[in-house]
């Protein structure tokens, strides 16, 4: 079963300063993706970055940067210089493709608080 | 005007209730999910369609029934409202053949059930 955990229900950050927020992942499969989303407190689920399994490099996004260690089946999520408007769950999902096709799992989440 | 719209955005309701969340997006895409999130739960599949014809159960499907009336259009149902179906639902649309698999979210529906 594909699973995806995030250890850190919640956490601080100094603004300015950049914050790693963790995410493992399970699965038997070779093919999968990975991505982030971001919710800030009015709801909406926001796309930030998406690595592939078989992506050789890390992804980035403007101040967004996957850590991706395959070995380690990790996916941690790095901001740079925070922002007061980083503040917000962030989600790590999983993409795996079955015979039903493309499935996202997701993480339980981490809020993220900039302090200012 | 957002690409997927959810309607009502705020509900609140009594147990036993019948109750619809609907989803109607402009993507053009095929493929549209139905997700619940709970605090620390993150977001749950509890149903998805691949067209029009095509309706699946997700991880989290009993209490919940769904309609997908158009290629545009996937509405959910709670025949009979309970108190821990108190979330925060989600509508999401895939493309088909996408090679990533982004999902496109509504901006949610937040459902209370008193």
């Amino acid at each position: 079963a594909q699973k995806i955990t995030q250890t850190q229900p919640g956490m601080f950050v100094q603004e300015k300063e950049a914050v790693t927020l963790d995410c493992t992942y399970d699965t038997s499969d070779q093919s999968y993706g990975l991505f982030w989303y971001k919710q800030p407190s009015s709801g909406e689920m926001i796309f930030l970055i998406y690595q592939g399994s078989y992506d050789e490099q890390n992804a980035t996004e403007g101040r967004y940067s996957l850590n991706f260690q395959k070995a380690r089946k990790s996916a941690n999520l790095v901001i740079s210089a925070s922002q007061l408007g980083d503040s917000a769950m962030y989600f790590c999902a999983m993409r795996v493709r079955n015979n039903a096709g493309n499935m996202l799992t997701f993480g339980g989440g981490t809020r993220l608080m900039v302090k200012p | 005007d957002a690409d997927v719209t959810q309607t009502p955005r705020n509900r609140i309701t009594k147990t036993g209730k019948r109750i619809m969340l609907e989803c109607s997006q402009t993507k053009g895409h095929d493929r549209m999910y139905w997700y619940r999130q709970d605090p620390g739960l993150g977001l749950r599949l509890i149903y998805y369609s691949f067209d029009v014809k095509d309706i699946n159960k997700g991880e989290i499907s009993d209490g919940y029934s769904v309609s997908r009336q158009a290629q545009a259009k996937f509405s959910l149902s709670l025949e009979s409202a309970i108190p821990n179906q108190t979330a925060l639902y989600f509508c999401a649309t895939m493309r088909t053949g996408s090679n990533t698999g982004e999902l496109f979210f509504g901006e949610g529906s937040r459902l209370t059930v008193l």
